[in-house]
């Protein structure tokens, strides 16, 4: 167990709605990552907060927003899903935001967009 | 960002020592080379990472080539639950986002 929670643990859902994904990172841990896991584009960092600010994006789209609370809780919001939306949603959080720093993963959001 | 080059495939069996490539030629003096896995469709694991000097945790061993050009991470007895896509990768100075290669799918025969 990482200590990363996300939920919920699957999603079914329509094209065209929105959905929101869920984060509780680790104890302590202020950074908060988000990364897409699909078939034929393997896994890619979407977008990093750290302690409530925006630290640095990947590869999101528009029609996905992301933000980190006050507790330290993120949401990933995903909104006219698409059919090539569905894939698996990882987030992921660390103590800090430099290169000698460890993530820990939680075990994914899979989102099927029918 | 630093690109890796790993092979696509390595079967390795039970109770033998386990040897992951990663080419990584192009790396900076300031960057770390992290190994993580995951199995199945979990959540990538950490594994290990370092700079420049061999590095050994409760889980493997890493080995950076003196020009830092390339790494090889040993699992010293694996087991079937090794058995999972490991990937390398350069994290740059100033940021910890991790991009993810291909990565190498180990399987662990008994």
């Amino acid at each position: 167990d990482s200590g990363v929670t996300q939920t919920p643990k699957h999603l079914i859902t329509a094209t065209g709605q929105r959905v929101t994904l869920r984060c509780s990172p680790r104890s302590g841990d202020l950074s908060v990552y988000w990364y897409q896991q699909s078939l034929d584009q393997g896994l890619q960092f979407l977008i990093q907060y750290y302690n409530g600010e925006e630290r640095a994006k990947g590869n999101i789209l528009e029609r996905f927003s992301a933000q980190q609370f006050p507790d330290l809780h993120s949401e990933l919001n995903l909104s006219s899903l698409e059919l090539g939306d569905s894939a698996l949603y990882f987030c992921a959080s660390s103590v800090r935001w430099d290169n000698e720093n460890i993530q820990y993963f939680g075990a994914g959001t899979r989102l099927s967009v029918l | 960002d630093a690109k890796t080059t790993q092979p696509t495939s390595m079967d390795c069996a039970e109770g033998r020592a386990a040897n992951l490539p990663c080419n990584h030629s192009t790396i900076s003096g300031n960057e770390y080379v992290y190994w993580y896995r995951q199995i199945h469709s979990q959540g990538p694991q950490y594994i290990i990472h370092g700079l420049k000097n061999n590095e050994t945790n409760e889980m493997a061993s890493l080995i950076i080539t003196e020009d830092r050009k390339s790494s090889t991470l040993i699992l010293p007895h694996a087991t079937l639950r090794d058995t999972a896509v490991y990937y390398c990768i350069v994290v740059s100075y100033n940021t910890d986002k991790l991009i993810f290669g291909t990565g190498t799918r180990l399987q662990v025969f008994p």
